[in-house]
């Protein structure tokens, strides 16, 4: 079936320090896959996407690439604030109507 | 703001009864999506309806079910509940049947005591 695996967190970072959350994913076929970004009290945003292989997301600094040899889709920023304290949901659709989402992880920047 | 709202945004409610939570899609979006979200099992889809009728099913239980109005707005209706209804409802929308981007609503919080 599909299906998507995330890193645990929480992950707490100092401000400026480089972010990784490892996402991989399972499923037939090319998938299009996702990361979204839900901010306290708040719904799920699209934060970036891609659609085929070797395809790089990016938005606000955060970038990802479509791996298809190793089925995943990591993400990446240089240099995070604290403004990016959230939790990340990666996610991967096959048809366009049904997604399946990581579990998410919650990343805290302190000062 | 996505442009999907969510009503109510929290909803205390006792074992055995029935609720209904309503969503109203985005200016122009035909498609809704209704997904679930608690702490043990994350974000599930439940249900997506375009334009009037269902087009796919994800985990949603018997007792649950959803409908589109012809204005496009959505209620899910839960009845029945049980403590492990309490979670995080999500409505979210998309113009097409089958869109590669969603926006969500803010959530309806349900706690069942």
């Amino acid at each position: 079936g599909n299906s998507v695996t995330q890193m645990e967190g929480p992950v707490t970072l100092s401000e400026e320090a480089f972010l990784t959350i490892n996402c991989t994913y399972t499923a037939t076929g090319y998938p299009s896959l996702f990361w979204y970004v839900q901010y306290p009290g708040e719904g799920l945003q699209l934060l970036l996407k891609a659609t085929k292989a070797d395809d790089k997301g990016s938005n606000k600094g955060f970038e990802a690439t479509y791996r298809k040899e190793t089925t995943s889709f990591h993400l990446e920023k240089g240099s995070v604030q604290v403004s990016d304290s959230a939790v990340y949901f990666c996610a991967l659709s096959k048809t366009g109507n049904q997604f399946y989402f990581g579990t998410g992880t919650s990343l805290t920047v302190i000062p | 703001d996505s442009g999907v709202t969510q009503t109510p945004k929290h909803l205390i409610t006792a074992t055995g009864q029935r609720v209904t939570l309503r969503c109203s899609p985005r200016s122009g979006d035909l498609s809704v999506y209704w997904y679930q979200q608690s702490l043990d099992q994350g974000l599930q889809f439940l249900i997506q309806y375009y334009n009037g009728e269902e087009r796919a099913k994800g985990n949603i239980l018997e007792r649950f079910s959803a409908q589109q109005f012809p204005d496009l707005h959505s209620e899910l209706n839960l009845s029945s509940l049980e403590l492990g209804d309490s979670a995080l409802y999500f409505c979210a929308s998309s113009l097409l049947a089958e869109a590669d981007t969603q926006y969500f609503g803010p959530g309806t919080r349900l706690t069942v005591l």
